[in-house]
């Protein structure tokens, strides 16, 4: 199993400010996954980064991939309430479809 | 487009007891997943199927846990005899096999407490 840690763990911030979560591996991914996870939901598919290297963009929030494709990072800018969520990297191996998660980061955004 | 469906959503029951949770993926979806996730942690794959065929059960308990998928369509997870530590939210997921951007699109998940 390829392990990603993400950090921080917790997040409590106010409305406003930014913030940058990450994710790192010692192994390589062919893909790597972002998903938000609401109280209650399953999570829910923010972006998929595939080239080392790559930034996407989401409205407020900037992914990037490193350039060995073993590290990921997720920056919001300007935080709202509605950003609050558990935030879950998840890196899929050049061997098939399967996804290993890291943990999480929650995030809280008080107004 | 329906999403994934689970139920029931909530199930409470003692140890030892038994306990079914069902998956009904996305319609078309080859690949459907299931994932144990405990408070406070990522989701843990348990069992991968694709189409009715099993492609990775290597983190399945498979001393208590067992899982279906008949006619490659819906799913079931038993555990048969429930453990304390069982207490999980249970995930169904579905995909469509497009590599590399697998995306896999999750069902609201069932909340299995165990006292």
């Amino acid at each position: 199993t390829q392990l990603l840690e993400q950090s921080p763990q917790f997040l409590s911030i106010q409305e406003g400010e930014n913030l940058t979560v990450y994710c790192n591996s010692s192994s390589v991914f062919s893909s790597l996954q972002w998903y938000r996870q609401e109280p209650g939901e399953g999570p829910v598919l923010l972006v998929t980064v595939v080239t080392g290297g790559e930034v996407k963009k989401l409205k407020r929030l900037t992914f990037q991939f490193g350039d060995a494709r073993k590290d990921s990072s997720l920056h919001i800018t300007a935080a709202q309430p509605g950003d609050t969520g558990l935030y879950l990297c998840a890196g899929a191996s050049n061997s098939g479809y399967a996804l290993n998660f890291g943990k999480g980061t929650s995030l809280l955004v008080t107004p | 487009e329906a999403g994934v469906a689970q139920s029931p959503r909530y199930k409470i029951i003692e140890k030892r007891q038994s306990v079914a949770f069902w998956c009904n993926p996305i319609s078309g979806h080859a690949t459907l997943y299931w994932y144990q996730q405990i408070l406070g942690q990522g989701p843990k794959l348990l069992i991968q199927f694709q189409n009715n065929g099993v492609v990775d059960d290597s983190q399945l308990p498979k001393d208590r846990f067992s899982a279906e998928r008949l006619k490659g369509v819906d799913s079931t997870l038993k555990i048969q005899p429930a453990k304390l530590e069982d207490s999980a939210v249970y995930l169904c997921a579905s995909s469509l096999d497009r590599l590399p951007s697998n995306e896999q699109f999750f069902g609201p998940g069932t909340r299995l407490t165990v006292l």
